[in-house]
């Protein structure tokens, strides 16, 4: 089946610094692409929507200028936290699907974020 | 807004035993349901699903069905296995063709043998 690879896996960063998250889909091309955080006993919640070449879609709440979501090409999205702080430990996964309403969803393995 | 509640975790089971995991949601319209299973190291995958009422979603010996009177869609499997070990998770989209999909909290299941 389609494969979404998420890199890293883990990461530990110091505060006020600045962390990539990479989703990438290995076999298949994913014309959007969303991003998800779940803190602990908390559910996944969705964060951004984005579409290849175009600006993403933030949900109500989420800092558009602090989690900077670039879908530059269409096997290839990544999640920057920008300045970073301990509050923005969480778990965040991304899935991918090729577009069309009804098509399977593929998620990452998801990436485990310590700001410290 | 919409909104998916599941049982809260961890559980732990031995082979053999039965399993069932309870999932309510709300949603204005009609909703589809999944269940999603994520095995230790690996992305969350479609384990079944149901796009309107009182259908059944089955796989590997899970079964859900989709029930509108009492919005549930509570997974189950007759005999689990060790390799059943995961987190489960309940999540809907709404039917207006979203992939934007709901989650609820996640399951732990640890099954002994």
């Amino acid at each position: 089946g389609a494969v979404v690879s998420q890199h890293p896996s883990w990461v530990i960063c110091k505060s006020g610094t600045s962390v990539k998250i990479e989703c990438r889909s290995l076999d298949f091309q994913a014309t959007t692409m969303f991003w998800y955080r779940q803190f602990p006993k908390q559910s996944l919640m969705l964060m951004a929507t984005s579409n290849e070449g175009s600006k993403a879609t933030y949900e109500q709440g989420v800092e558009k200028d602090k989690f900077l979501i670039n879908h530059a090409s269409l096997t290839l999205s990544t999640l920057t936290v920008t300045s970073a702080h301990p509050e923005d430990s969480s778990f965040y996964i991304c899935s991918a699907s090729m577009g069309s309403s009804g098509n399977t969803i593929y998620f990452g393995e998801g990436s485990w974020l310590t700001v410290v | 807004g919409d909104s998916v509640t599941q049982m809260e975790g961890p559980v732990t089971l031995s082979e053999e035993a039965f399993l069932t995991i309870n999932c309510t949601y709300t949603a204005t319209g009609y909703p589809s349901l999944f269940w999603y299973v994520q095995y230790p190291g690996e992305g969350l995958q479609l384990l079944l699903k149901a796009t309107k009422a009182d259908d059944k979603g089955s796989n590997k010996g899970f079964e859900a069905t989709y029930r509108k009177e009492t919005t549930s869609f509570h997974l189950e499997k007759g005999s689990v296995q060790v390799s059943d070990s995961a987190v489960y998770f309940c999540a809907l989209s709404d039917r207006g063709g979203s992939e934007k999909l709901v989650f609820g909290k996640g399951m732990k299941l640890t099954v002994n043998p």
